[in-house]
C-alpha cells in the first residue's frame, strides 16, 4: 500500500497569513492526488484534483502543486472559514489512501 | 445541483449487517465512478470501496474484503454498501462520493453514521 504523510499534523497561524501543507507518497503516483478541506462535523469538499486544478467553484486563493512523491497545498490569506482539518489522498492504485490530516488551527 | 444523500446507518451488534444506500441526483449518475469512505469518530477518513460505472470492477480496502459489498443500481441513481459481520471498529461516519478513476472526487454526501456495539 502507498502511504501518504502528511506534515505537519497541526499548525497555528493568523488571519492573512499564508498556509503550506505538505503530502509525501512513500512510492511515485504522478499527479494522482487530491486535497480536500474538512470543517469539525461536515463532510468533507473536494479542494484539488490532479495534485494542482481547482475544483470548480473554489478559490484561487487554494493552490497545490507537486508531482511523483511530493505534493503541498498552499494558503493564501488565510480566513475565518478556512481554519479546518486538510487531507490529501492518492488515487493512483488501490487501495486509495489518505494522509492523516493537518489541522490549520487559530 | 448534485446532491448525494447517505441513508440506512444506525446502532448494530457485533456480527450483524446493515445495507446503506447513496441517492444521488442533479447529475448523470452513470458517467460516474462512487466511492465509500468511512471517518471513526475523531479520527481520520479511510477510503472503503470503489465501484465502476457499470459495475464492472469494484475495490475494497483490505480490512472490509470478504464482510462489504459494493453496488450500484444506475436506474434508480443509487449507490448501495452491504455490510456484514460487522466489528466494533466498523463504527464510523459512512460517506458517499462521486469521482472519475484519473481524476479523483468532486463531490461527497453528508454522511450516515454506523455504531457497531452492544
Amino acid at each position: 500500500d502507498i502511504q501518504m504523510t502528511q506534515s505537519p499534523s497541526s499548525l497555528s497561524a493568523s488571519v492573512g497569513d499564508r498556509v503550506t501543507i505538505t503530502c509525501r507518497a512513500s512510492q511515485g503516483i504522478r499527479n494522482y492526488l487530491d486535497w480536500f478541506q474538512q470543517k469539525p462535523g461536515k463532510a468533507p469538499k473536494s479542494l484539488i484534483y490532479a495534485a494542482s486544478s481547482l475544483q470548480s467553484g473554489v478559490p484561487s486563493k487554494f493552490s497545490g502543486s507537486g508531482s511523483g512523491t511530493d505534493f503541498t497545498l498552499t494558503i493564501n490569506n488565510l480566513q475565518p472559514e478556512d481554519f479546518a482539518t486538510y487531507y490529501c489522498q492518492q488515487y493512483k492504485t488501490y487501495p486509495q489512501t489518505f494522509g492523516q490530516g493537518t489541522k490549520v488551527e487559530i | 445541483e448534485v446532491q448525494l444523500v447517505e441513508s440506512g446507518g444506525g446502532l448494530v451488534q457485533p456480527g450483524g449487517s446493515l445495507r446503506l444506500s447513496c441517492a444521488a441526483s442533479g447529475f448523470n449518475f452513470t458517467n460516474y465512478w462512487m466511492s465509500w469512505v468511512r471517518q471513526a469518530p475523531g479520527k481520520g477518513l479511510e477510503w472503503v470501496a470503489n465501484i465502476k460505472q457499470d459495475g464492472s470492477e469494484k475495490y475494497y480496502v483490505d480490512s472490509v474484503k470478504g464482510r462489504f459489498t459494493i453496488s450500484r443500481d444506475n436506474a434508480r441513481n443509487s449507490l448501495y454498501l452491504q455490510m456484514n459481520s460487522l466489528r466494533a471498529e466498523d463504527t464510523a461516519g459512512y460517506y458517499c462520493a462521486r469521482g472519475l478513476r484519473w481524476l479523483g472526487t468532486d463531490y461527497w454526501g453528508q454522511g450516515t453514521l454506523v455504531t457497531v456495539s452492544s
